[in-house]
């Protein structure tokens, strides 16, 4: 188990269900982020938090609302989501923002099927 | 941020060296090198970092060259569970500029019997 743990591993849901993802980071780390791994296609970036505060947001669809409440949690909240919006989603944290010797620290993602 | 680009893919043998070149013309001043690992449904795991020369660790070597418009990893007699997909990444990850996809597409490696 890697310092960012994420929950749940798999979720399948309809089109009209409301869910959350969370991640929780025990690395005492600054920043935190949300990617989206599509099949077979490169990560993308949807969020970035430092220190609670969201500074990147890569025009992700409003079906998508991010909270994070503290620097160790991250949550990704998931209504009326589209079969397309199926992905593995994946947390990050890392030790600062805007840095270019960043390293991130990734969780094992979640499995988001949409029905 | 700094755009990459490498190799899709690339297959080798046991035992064998790998070396994964990756392209960033527009590596900023301030901006490190990094690469990571990727299996199949998992997250990205770190490998090495480094900002000019050669960098080494228990698993990898970095090279890069003084112009710093390229990056080489190194991997030494790889081995079946080498198998996975290589990022090379310029600068900030979260700095996305507008673009998603600070990621690119990674190499695909396959380790052979």
């Amino acid at each position: 188990e890697t310092g960012v743990t994420q929950t749940p591993r798999h979720l399948v849901m309809g089109m009209t269900n409301k869910k959350s993802l969370k991640c929780e980071q025990h690395l005492g780390h600054n920043a935190m982020y949300w990617y989206k791994q599509s099949a077979k296609k490169p990560l993308e970036l949807m969020f970035v938090y430092s220190l609670e505060e969201r500074v990147e947001n890569n025009s992700v669809p409003s079906r998508f609302s991010p909270e994070c409440p503290n620097s160790s949690h991250l949550f990704l909240h998931l209504h009326t989501l589209q079969p397309e919006d199926s992905a593995l989603y994946l947390c990050a944290s890392s030790q600062e923002v805007m840095s270019g010797a960043n390293v991130l620290t990734f969780g094992a993602g979640s499995r988001l099927t949409v029905l | 941020l700094a755009k990459t680009t490498q190799p899709i893919s690339m297959d080798s043998y046991e035992g064998q060296e790998v070396n994964i070149t990756c392209s960033h013309n527009n590596i900023a001043t301030n901006d490190y090198i990094t690469w990571y690992q990727q299996f199949p449904s998992q997250g990205p795991r770190f490998i090495i970092q480094g900002y000019k020369t050669k960098v080494t660790n228990e698993v990898a070597s970095l090279f890069i060259p003084a112009d710093r418009k390229s990056s080489t990893l190194s991997l030494p007699r790889v081995s079946l569970s080498d198998t996975a997909v290589y990022y090379c990444l310029v600068g900030d990850p979260g700095e996305a500029a507008g673009n998603k996809l600070t990621f690119g597409g990674g190499t695909r490696v396959l380790v052979k019997p």
